[in-house]
């Protein structure tokens, strides 16, 4: 069974400063994973996904996510973050026949 | 487009009253689910539904009940409500059942148990 893992619960962060939220996975078969954003008071909405091809992989907002096999990753970066990233952030992963599992959430604070 | 409809937004039942969390989508997908959000948590699969007549359990499924008649709607029933389930519903739906589906999801009911 696949299981994630967001490393940080909360993050701060300077305004037009880069920011790196992480996400590990388990899974002893190939799997598919997203990153979601929640703002307050919506559901969440699809930032991006990796299902297979080039390990990189971009979505909306200027975000963007690295695939690492080996070392079970799937970290999200952006290269500068404005006020309206603020939200809460969520890893998820699946694989072909199985539920999607999602991580407990990173709530990204973007500081003046 | 619509999307993902969830009624009501916001809801305050008693211990032991029941009620159902109504969802809706437009989108003809195959596979509907419900989660429940609680701080810390992240999101906990209760029900899903991968077609019309066809339901399972998620990971919390106790003290839930859903159906699904139609391809569009995929109510969660709340058979006596408990302190326990105060929390943040979403529904969600995606084209297949197949784990390559990003999910779409609605705007949430928030409930709480008195």
């Amino acid at each position: 069974a696949q299981s994630v893992t967001q490393l940080d619960s909360q993050v701060p962060v300077f305004e037009e400063a880069p920011v790196e939220l992480r996400c590990n996975y388990s899974s002893s078969v190939s799997v598919y994973l997203f990153w979601y954003v929640q703002y307050p008071n919506q559901g969440l909405q699809l930032l991006l996904k990796y299902l297979s091809g080039s390990t990189l992989v971009k979505g909306i907002n200027g975000f963007e996510a690295e695939f690492n096999k080996s070392q079970t990753s799937f970290h999200l970066r952006k290269p500068s973050v404005h006020i309206s990233d603020t939200a809460e952030y969520f890893c998820a992963v699946s694989d072909r026949d199985d539920k999607i599992i999602f991580g407990k959430g990173t709530r990204l604070h973007i500081l003046p | 487009n619509a999307g993902v409809t969830q009624t009501p937004k916001f809801q305050v039942l008693k211990t032991g009253q029941s009620m159902t969390l109504q969802c809706a989508q437009d989108m003809n997908h195959e596979y509907m689910s419900w989660y429940r959000q609680d701080p810390g948590m992240g999101l906990r699969l209760i029900h899903y539904s991968v077609g019309a007549g066809i339901t399972d359990q998620g990971e919390v499924p106790n003290g839930y009940n859903v159906s699904r008649s139609t391809t569009e709607d995929f109510p969660l029933r709340l058979l006596s409500a408990a302190p326990s389930q105060t929390s943040v519903y979403f529904c969600a739906s995606s084209r297949t059942g197949t784990g390559n589906q990003p999910q779409h999801f609605g705007d949430g009911t928030r409930l709480s148990i008195l």
